[in-house]
């Protein structure tokens, strides 16, 4: 059974760090592997997808890079704001098809 | 990106009617959806796979007759709480999967907005 676990839990930073985001799964034969944001009582919205024979994605400040032997996901967030504050969830989609989450990394960046 | 219409956002009902949630997938079409729980603070919890025109497939733990889902079509899923009750108050989120190029299992998942459940 596969298992998505997301490092850290939390994050605080102040205004413009650099951040390093972390998903590890177990289950290393994936079809792709997803990254989404969630606002405090939305739904969530997909910012990067990466299909399992690709090593990265980009999308502005986003950049998220998948390493299928070591069964780990990263993504970076260059120059945070503070509209980057909210929960960022990994998903991992296998051979059943159903995605497994991790339990996210909640957030804040403060000004 | 592609959009996923779930609606109502929020309902309040009082304890033992019936609230129907909707879930659209607006510009492609879906053959799977899956429908989730989530609790104030918690991750997300799959609640059931649905495959257009098939039964729904019910995680363990999840009464397939208290969560009556509907998948009648490419483009529409329903989430049915039948006689709710105050703990079934919660956040039910949708999502549909686009199909990828390499399978229907391999495309890009888009989400729902929520609903916002409260059973007085």
């Amino acid at each position: 059974k596969q298992e998505v676990t997301q490092i850290p839990a939390a994050l605080s930073v102040p205004e413009g760090e650099n951040l390093v985001l972390n998903c590890s799964f177990t289950d290393s034969a994936i079809y792709n592997l997803q990254w989404f944001r969630q606002d405090p009582g939305k739904g969530l919205t997909s910012l990067l997808l990466i299909q399992s024979s690709q090593r990265e994605q980009t999308s502005g400040r986003l950049n998220a890079s998948l390493d299928k032997s070591s069964g780990r996901s990263t993504l970076y967030i260059a120059a945070s704001q503070p509209g980057d504050s909210a929960t960022y969830l990994c998903a991992v989609s296998g051979g059943s098809y159903i995605p497994t989450f991790g339990r996210g990394t909640s957030l804040i960046v403060h000004p | 990106g592609a959009v996923v219409s779930q609606h109502p956002s929020r309902v309040i009902c009082k304890s033992g009617t019936s609230v129907k949630i909707e879930c659209r997938s607006l510009d492609f079409q879906a053959t799977t959806m899956f429908w989730y729980r989530q609790f104030p603070k918690q991750s997300l919890m799959l609640m059931a796979t649905s495959n257009e025109g098939s039964k729904a497939t019910y995680e363990q733990g999840v009464e397939k007759d208290k969560f009556l889902i509907n998948h009648a079509s490419l483009t529409l899923s329903t989430l049915t709480v039948t006689s709710a009750h105050p703990e079934d108050s919660s956040f039910y989120i949708c999502s549909a999967r686009a199909q990828g190029a390499g399978g229907p299992g391999t495309g890009e998942l888009f989400f729902g907005e929520g609903s916002r459940l409260t059973v007085l």
